[in-house]
């Protein structure tokens, strides 16, 4: 069955340095992954996506994603963290192949970024 | 560009009473969702319409009914509210013709509902 991770409930980060939001995901055939962002009272903002192609992503407010197959993971990055980055993300998985394609999406990372 | 507009903001509700969500999508977008957002649960689907005129059921759909009046408006109805339908809904549109698609979706602000 599909089914996506996020293994951190909470990541802390202080302003300026590199920040890491992990993924993990379980699927049968080949993923197309998602990353949004959602910020306090609002609804969810699509970040970027991988559907196929160069494992490395880029998308809204510097924000970037590496797609790695060997260890079914889509990590969100960047490279110097902003406190305006302060949110909860969310990771989320579509099976392209087999029975079961629908969007699956993880629980949700909340990210504080501290000056 | 208002996006996914969702109405009301806010709702207080008694156990038994009904309710109509409203959402309506000014992209000319051929998919709505319909979530609910709880703490510790994550996203999940209600219900969605892959494209007007068609509606389909999601992950949790009891308790539930939608509406899909024309492509840019997609309803959530509440027949008799509960106390475990208290959670925050949002409405999401999406490019996408068909349930399966790589297109993002859109996002309303949503609709917090308390149910007592």
């Amino acid at each position: 069955a599909q089914s996506v991770a996020q293994p951190e409930d909470q990541v802390n980060v202080a302003e300026g340095n590199p920040l890491t939001v992990k993924c993990t995901y379980s699927v049968s055939g080949n993923p197309y992954l998602f990353w949004y962002v959602q910020y306090p009272n609002r609804g969810l903002q699509f970040l970027l996506k991988y559907i196929t192609g160069d494992n490395l992503v880029k998308g809204s407010y510097g924000f970037e994603a590496e797609f790695n197959k060997s260890q079914t993971s889509f990590h969100l990055k960047k490279p110097s963290a902003l406190v305006s980055d302060s949110a909860l993300y969310f990771c989320a998985v579509r099976d392209n192949a087999g029975n079961n394609r629908k969007l699956i999406w993880g629980l949700g990372t909340s990210l504080a970024v501290n000056p | 560009n208002a996006g996914v507009t969702q109405t009301p903001k806010f709702q207080v509700l008694k156990t038994g009473q009904s309710m109509t969500l409203q959402c309506a999508q000014d992209m000319n977008h051929n998919s709505m969702y319909w979530y609910r957002q709880d703490p510790g649960m994550g996203l999940r689907l209600i219900y969605y319409s892959a494209s007007e005129g068609t509606t389909d059921k999601g992950e949790v759909p009891n308790g539930y009914n939608v509406s899909r009046l024309n492509k840019r408006e997609f309803s959530l109805r509440l027949e008799s509210a509960a106390p475990s339908q208290t959670s925050v809904y949002f409405c999401a549109s999406s490019e996408a013709l068909g349930q399966y698609s790589n297109q993002p979706q859109h996002f309303g602000d949503g609709t917090r509902l308390s149910i007592l």
